[in-house]
């Protein structure tokens, strides 16, 4: 009830496809929904998030769809660059981090963008 | 510069060996949190503080402790580590923008690789 599943485990796109990583969730109350990007050898970075009373939110080349009848959500990143290679992890919580939610990570999706 | 520092960065112990990781923010944060990475697991959350001398567990939070004495830290305590407490340990920070919402600003440690032998 409390997993976020995260797919595919690894991602391979040309430069200047797009990248699509998804996540499912259980947990109804969950109502706050981010992205992170992580380098090797880094922490994560919060790349984009999203509240369910929104469909879809673009930061840039990032794009978070949000199905909130699917209990869906997805990372597109569009137009991939060799310097988007990186895991990506959702995550899900009952409120953002601040407001003392706890996020549930999913377990990550390593991208390689190829030249 | 915003950042979140941890020490040490990497740290070889053997099994009973009490140990401290520390934690420190510049920005002023109430909350922060530590959380484990683990191969095909993602991260867990041990524990967090949501201000001073407010603390609160975790997904994982059996043997850890953390303290809060003052806003800019917050050290993760491993009073008798074991092996399967070989990580990759993140300390993280975070504000809520007044806007809400989404306009969540978190920053994350560089890590901090344990080893329990």
């Amino acid at each position: 009830q409390q997993q976020v599943k995260q797919s595919p485990q690894s991602l391979i796109v040309q430069k200047g496809g797009i990248s699509i990583i998804n996540c499912a969730y259980e947990n109804t109350a969950f109502d706050y929904f981010p992205w992170y990007q992580q380098f090797p050898g880094k922490g994560p970075a919060l790349l984009i998030a999203i509240r369910p009373d929104v469909s879809e939110k673009k930061e840039g080349r990032f794009t978070i769809s949000f199905n909130k009848s699917a209990k869906q959500f997805s990372l597109h990143i569009m137009d991939s660059q060799p310097g988007d290679s990186a895991t990506y992890f959702c995550a899900a919580s009952m409120a953002p981090p601040a407001q003392g939610g706890k996020l549930i990570f999913g377990q990550g999706t390593e991208l390689s963008v190829k030249p | 510069e915003a950042q979140v520092t941890q020490n040490p960065r990497y740290l070889i112990t053997v099994t009973g060996k009490k140990l401290t990781v520390t934690c420190s923010q510049n920005m002023n944060h109430e909350y922060m949190s530590w959380y484990r990475q683990d191969p095909g697991l993602g991260l867990r959350q041990i524990y967090y503080s949501m201000n001073v001398e407010v603390t609160d567990k975790g997904d994982v939070p059996e043997g850890y402790k953390v303290s809060r004495k003052e806003k800019r830290n917050f050290p993760l305590i491993l009073e008798s580590p074991s092996p399967n407490q070989t990580s990759l340990y993140f300390c993280a920070s975070s504000y809520l923008g007044t806007s809400g919402g989404s306009q969540e600003t978190q920053y994350f440690g560089p890590g901090t690789r344990l080893l329990v032998l």
